[in-house]
C-alpha cells in the first residue's frame, strides 16, 4: 500500500494545521501510524507514535488522530510556531511482508 | 540513554559498493531491531530494510532487494549496510534508527544515526 501526503502546507505563527496522509489500500487503523519532523539538517525526530501518542519532549501543540471514514491520519499542530517549519512524513507498516512505509512528505512552510 | 554513531561521508563511483556502519550505545544491542532509512536529494524518506541483531534476520524493500546486505555484530554493537551497485539515484543521505520496540517491531524509529552522506559520481 501507499501513503499519500499533501506536497506543501503553509500558515501563520498561531494558527492550527492539519496534515493528512490518505493509505490506498487495507485500513490506516490495520497498523499505528508514526510522524516524524525533518527540519533541514537535522536528523528526523518522532513527533507522535501509535496514531495519537507524543513521546516524552513533544510539545502538547502536537497531537495525531486516525479517521476510518476516509482511511486516513492526521497530525494536526496548533499554536504554530516558526520553529515547526519542516517537512512531516507519517509513516506506517505493511505487517504481511514486514516492510515499512513512508509517506512522501509534507512541507510546512509557517510565515 | 540510547546514540547511534554512523561512519562517515562517503564518494563512490557507479558500479561500486558502500558499507556504512552504526556503532549503538546505551541500550542492550541484541534486544532492539535497527532499520535504515534513506533521504535522496527532492526526495522523502525511504524505507530500505530491518535486522534482528540478535538472530541476523532481515527484511528489505523491494527496490532493494537484489542490492542490499545488512548484518550486525553483537560483539561491537555495531550494525552494517552494504549497498551494491551504486548509480547517482543512489546519491542520499542514509539513516540507521533503533526500533523502540523490546525484541518486537513496533514501528517506532527513535534514536537516529546522524546520517551518512553517500556521493555516487563518475
Amino acid at each position: 500500500f501507499m501513503l499519500t501526503q499533501p506536497h506543501s502546507v503553509s500558515e501563520s505563527p498561531g494558527k492550527t494545521v492539519t496534515i493528512s496522509c490518505t493509505r490506498s489500500s487495507g485500513s490506516i487503523g490495520n497498523n499505528y501510524v508514526q510522524w516524524y519532523q525533518l527540519r533541514p539538517g537535522s536528523v528526523p525526530i518522532c513527533v507522535i507514535f501509535q496514531g495519537h501518542q507524543r513521546p516524552s519532549g513533544v510539545p502538547d501543540r502536537f497531537s495525531g488522530s486516525i479517521d476510518s471514514s476516509s482511511n486516513s491520519a492526521s497530525l494536526t499542530i496548533a499554536g504554530l510556531k516558526t520553529e515547526d517549519e519542516a517537512d512531516y512524513y507519517c509513516q506506517s507498516y505493511d505487517n504481511l511482508n514486514h516492510r515499512g512505509v513512508f509517506g512522501g512528505g509534507t512541507k510546512l512552510t509557517v510565515l | 540513554q540510547a546514540h547511534l554513531m554512523q561512519s562517515g561521508a562517503e564518494v563512490k563511483r557507479p558500479g561500486a559498493s558502500v558499507r556504512i556502519s552504526c556503532k549503538a550505545s546505551g541500550y542492550t544491542f541484541a534486544n532492539y531491531y535497527i532499520h535504515w532509512v534513506r533521504l535522496a536529494p527532492g526526495q522523502g524518506l525511504e524505507w530500505m530494510g530491518v535486522i534482528r541483531p540478535s538472530v541476523g534476520s532481515t527484511n528489505y524493500a523491494q527496490n532493494f532487494r537484489d542490492r542490499v546486505t545488512m548484518t550486525t555484530d553483537t560483539s561491537t554493537s555495531t550494525a552494517y549496510m552494504d549497498l551494491r551497485s551504486l548509480t547517482s539515484d543512489d546519491t542520499a543521505v542514509y539513516y540507521c534508527t533503533r526500533d523502540r520496540g523490546v525484541t518486537g517491531t513496533t514501528w517506532w524509529f527513535d534514536p537516529w544515526g546522524q546520517g551518512t552522506l553517500v556521493t555516487v559520481s563518475s
